[in-house]
């Protein structure tokens, strides 16, 4: 069965240091992959998403992914955290032949701290 | 205006009342999903529908029933509403896309939530 893993549910950093949010994906066929964000009091907002283009998917807010097949990840990555980075962030799969139907991981909480 | 909008925003009820979540949509997208958000459990699928004479039940239906009662509109509704149904819920919208390795996939859009407190 597909499933999502977020490794590590707080990630804190400081203001201007790198961003590294964890996923690993287990899927029998390919994926397509996502990350959503969540700020505090609102619905979720897509990132980015993976749909086998490209590996190396940018984002908005200067977020991107890389999609590494050998290691069943789609860790997500900022080189300088801002402030306003801090919000709940979530991987999700989708599978190729269940279009329509996501699975999430539990969340990364990620705090930035001045 | 939100393309995804759901109504109430927040709502307090108590054990055995019965309860519904409403959501619309401008965005003209045919595929529809009801989740429930807890604490360290991510996102999880209650109902989906692919069109208005289609829905079917995700991971957690039970305690839940759906209606969708036009193109932009999926309602869902707890029958008799406990304790542990105390969650935020989103309601989001997609339309099928085609994927670059072939096969099917899709967006999903997400309404702000609707956070439930069942007493």
């Amino acid at each position: 069965a597909q499933s999502v893993t977020q490794l590590g549910s707080h990630v804190s950093v400081s203001e201007g240091a790198l961003v590294l949010l964890r996923c690993n994906y287990s899927s029998s066929v390919p994926p397509y992959l996502f990350w959503y964000v969540q700020y505090p009091n609102q619905g979720l907002q897509l990132l980015l998403k993976y749909t086998s283009a490209a590996t190396l998917v940018k984002g908005i807010n200067g977020f991107e992914a890389e999609f590494k097949k050998s290691e069943t990840s789609f860790h997500l990555t900022k080189p300088s955290a801002h402030m306003s980075d801090a919000a709940e962030y979530f991987c999700a799969v989708s599978l190729y032949n269940q279009g329509g139907k996501l699975i999430f991981g539990q969340g990364t909480e990620l705090s930035v701290k001045p | 205006d939100a393309d995804v909008t759901q109504t109430p925003r927040n709502r307090i009820t108590k054990t055995g009342k019965r309860i519904m979540l409403e959501c619309s949509q401008t965005k003209g997208h045919d595929r529809m999903y009801w989740y429930r958000q807890d604490p360290g459990l991510g996102l999880r699928l209650i109902y989906y529908s692919f069109d208005v004479k289609d829905i079917n039940k995700g991971e957690i239906s039970d305690g839940y029933s759906v209606s969708r009662q036009a193109q932009a509109k999926f309602s869902l509704s707890l029958e008799s509403a406990i304790p542990n149904q105390t969650a935020l819920y989103f309601c989001a919208t997609s339309d099928l896309e085609s994927g670059t390795s072939g096969g099917y996939t899709d967006t999903q859009y997400f309404g702000p939530g609707t956070r439930l407190t069942v007493l």
